[in-house]
This record gives structure tokens, C-alpha cells and sequence, in this order.
């Protein structure tokens, strides 16, 4: 137990559905992720937020939109996904400002079909 | 050994050996490195850091060394476990931002 929960921790979902990953801390930390891991690729950051304010939103196709309502939670809202979308997604946080490493949650396992 | 091309390096050991996972990166501000490993079907956990003003840090049978002027990083693991049999990631914390860059893994399988 990291700290980091994610849910649902499987989800299969159709190309024309809408679904909504969620990510909860419970560290205290500042900041959150999300990163996406696909076979063979290395972990890519997605989107970060600072303080519940974006700050980083890395060429994310729209069909993915995040939600910070307040630093303890983070969303994933998904919407008419391709087949390529399909990855283990994967929730971090940390303390901003201090130079210690971040802490991951299980991931949610997405499969598009 | 390593495999090249889309194939995720694979170190094989035998149990009781010595492990070295090797990392490279490129961003001379990087000030931060870490190692997570990342057993299947569970997110990455953390297992050392080591910040740029050191060379050498070491854990519980795990040792980094980080060699600035190469920009090599390394993880080794004494005594190899059956349960240490996972994919190691390295990270990197450029000094001007706060988000982890990750290299691309190594699957390290412990045979008993």
C-alpha cells in the first residue's frame, strides 16, 4: 500500500463509451500525475498538476481530460478512446518543491474495444 | 544480456548473485535520480534515490552509483532473490522542474 489508490483497477470500455478513471492520495502531497504505460515504452507523463492547477499537459489528445477538484483527488475522464489508448494508467504524487520521489498507485489496466 | 529494438533489456541471474541494472540519461540538469522497480500487475515502488552531489548511496542489499560525467547511472542488488525478479525503472528530476522523466526499464529474472 503506496498511499495512491486508483479504481477501477480493470476496465474495458467500447470506443463510443465515457468513463471516468479516479485517483485518491492520501499523503498530503501537492502535486499529482498521471502517466501512461504502454508494452515496451517507457512511462509517459500525461498531465501534472501543482496545487490542483495544471501545469503540464503533454500533446494529450482531447478524447482525455483530467480533473482536479482538490489535491487529494484526481480524474481521468475518457471519451470515444481508440484501440491504441489501450494501457496501464498509472496515478503519482509528490510534495512539490522538495526533492523526493513520487509515489505510484496500482494503475488502472484500460482496454478499448 | 540486452536485446535491442523494441525488446525490454533482460538481465537473467541465478539467485545469490550479484545484480547490476545499468541507466543513461541524457539532461546534464538533472539533480535528482531514482530507482523504482515495478513487479506485474502493480505500480512502480520506489527502492533508492540519490541526489547529483553524491556518487554512491546505499540501501538494504541495494547500492546506486551515479557517474555525472558519463551521465551513468547504476543499480546494484547483492545477493539476487526470486522476489526481486521485476522490471527496474530509472528516473531523472531535471533541477528547474518538478515531473520524473523514466528510462525505458530492464527486466531483471532471478532463477532459483
Amino acid at each position: 500500500e503506496t498511499g495512491v489508490t486508483q479504481t477501477p483497477r480493470h476496465l474495458v470500455m467500447g470506443m463510443t463509451n465515457k468513463k471516468s478513471l479516479k485517483c485518491e492520495q492520501h499523503l498530503g502531497h501537492n502535486a499529482m500525475y498521471w502517466y501512461k504505460q504502454s508494452a515496451k515504452k517507457p512511462l509517459e507523463l500525461m498531465f501534472v498538476y501543482n496545487f490542483k492547477e495544471q501545469t503540464e499537459n503533454n500533446s494529450v489528445p482531447s478524447r482525455f481530460s483530467p480533473e482536479c477538484p482538490n489535491s487529494s483527488h484526481l480524474f481521468l475522464h475518457l471519451h470515444t478512446l481508440q484501440p491504441e489508448d489501450s494501457a496501464l494508467y498509472l496515478c503519482a504524487s509528490s510534495q512539490e518543491g522538495q526533492n523526493t520521489e513520487a509515489f505510484f498507485g496500482q494503475g488502472t489496466r484500460l482496454t478499448v474495444v | 544480456g540486452e536485446s535491442v529494438g523494441l525488446h525490454l533489456p533482460t538481465l537473467s541471474v541465478q539467485e545469490g548473485d550479484n545484480s547490476i541494472i545499468n541507466c543513461a540519461y541524457s539532461n546534464s540538469a538533472s539533480d535528482y535520480f531514482i530507482w523504482y522497480k515495478q513487479e506485474s500487475g502493480k505500480g512502480p515502488q520506489f527502492i533508492i534515490d540519490i541526489r547529483s552531489n553524491m556518487d554512491k548511496r546505499q540501501g538494504q542489499r541495494v547500492t546506486v552509483l551515479l557517474n555525472k560525467t558519463v551521465k551513468h547511472l547504476s543499480l546494484q542488488i547483492a545477493a539476487t532473490q526470486p522476489g526481486d525478479s521485476a522490471v527496474y525503472f530509472c528516473a531523472e528530476r531535471d533541477s528547474g522542474y518538478s515531473t520524473l522523466t523514466f528510462g525505458k526499464g530492464t527486466m531483471l529474472l532471478v532463477s532459483p
